[in-house]
C-alpha cells in the first residue's frame, strides 16, 4: 500500500543552524502538508503547497520557513536558522483532492531537536 | 477560529469491552472530519474519514458519527483489544476551500488484558 515516507526520523542540530526534513508524498496525490507536534500539544498545521506554490500557511510559518518541491518526487521543508522552540515531531502528509478522494494520509515523522 | 476538544483524555478498560470517543468542534462549517491513530513517538495512521454531508462511516469495529449541527463526534470501538491501546485524534477541514486540518488534544487509550 503507497505510504508517506520521511527522512531522517532523527535530527538533532544546534541553535542557528538550518535544518531541511524530506518526505516523499504518496505518488499520484496533489496536495502536500508539514504539520508539526511539540511534545505534549496538539497536532499544529504549518503549510500546504499545490501545484509548486504554497496554498495555505499558519502564522508558524514565518519567513524562516520554507517549503520546496525540487523534483518529481520530493517535498522539504527547510529551517533557515533553527530556534529552541522549533523542536517538535514534523510530520508530512499528502491528498488526492479529487471528489471524494481527500483524505489526508501522514508520514511517520521527523523528530528534531534544536540544542 | 475552530476549536475541537476532545473527552476524555485518558482512558482504560479491561480487555473486551465496548468504548465511545468523543470530539467536539465550535465551529460546524466543516467539510470533513477524519480519525487518526497515533503510537507513542510514531506518525499518523488515517482510521476513518467522515464527509460533512455523512452521518457515519464504519471501518471493522470501529464505527464513527457525525453530527455536524452540533458539532459533535464519536469513534466506537467494539470489542476492544490491547493492540488498540494508543492515542486517539479527530480533526477537522473547514468548508472554506482550504485543506488545513485542526486537530483536538486526543485520547489516550489504554485496554488491558
Amino acid at each position: 500500500e503507497p505510504e508517506v515516507t520521511q527522512t531522517p526520523s532523527h535530527q538533532v542540530t544546534q541553535m542557528g543552524q538550518e535544518v531541511i526534513l524530506r518526505c516523499v508524498p504518496i505518488s499520484n496525490h496533489l496536495y502536500f502538508y508539514w504539520y508539526r507536534q511539540i511534545l505534549g500539544q496538539k497536532v499544529e498545521f504549518l503549510v500546504s503547497f499545490y501545484n509548486n506554490e504554497i496554498s495555505e500557511k499558519s502564522e508558524i510559518f514565518d519567513d524562516q520557513f520554507s517549503v520546496e518541491r525540487p523534483d518529481g518526487s520530493n517535498f522539504t521543508l527547510k529551517i533557515r536558522s533553527t530556534k529552541l522552540e522549533d523542536s517538535a515531531m514534523y510530520f508530512c502528509a499528502s491528498s488526492l483532492e479529487l471528489a471524494g478522494y481527500n483524505e489526508q494520509f501522514f508520514g511517520p515523522g521527523t523528530r528534531l531537536t534544536v540544542l | 477560529k475552530q476549536e475541537v476538544t476532545q473527552i476524555p483524555a485518558a482512558l482504560s478498560v479491561p480487555e473486551g469491552e465496548n468504548l465511545v470517543l468523543n470530539c467536539s468542534f465550535t465551529d460546524s462549517a466543516i467539510y470533513n472530519l477524519q480519525w487518526f491513530r497515533q503510537d507513542p513517538g510514531k506518525g499518523l495512521t488515517s482510521l476513518l474519514l467522515i464527509q460533512s454531508s455523512q452521518r457515519e462511516q464504519t471501518s471493522g469495529r470501529l464505527n464513527a458519527s457525525l453530527d455536524k449541527s452540533s458539532g459533535r463526534s464519536t469513534l466506537y470501538i467494539a470489542a476492544s483489544q490491547p493492540g488498540d491501546s494508543a492515542t486517539y485524534l479527530c480533526a477537522v477541514r473547514a468548508d472554506t476551500g482550504f485543506q488545513k486540518l485542526v486537530f483536538g488534544t486526543g485520547t489516550r487509550l489504554l485496554v488491558s488484558p
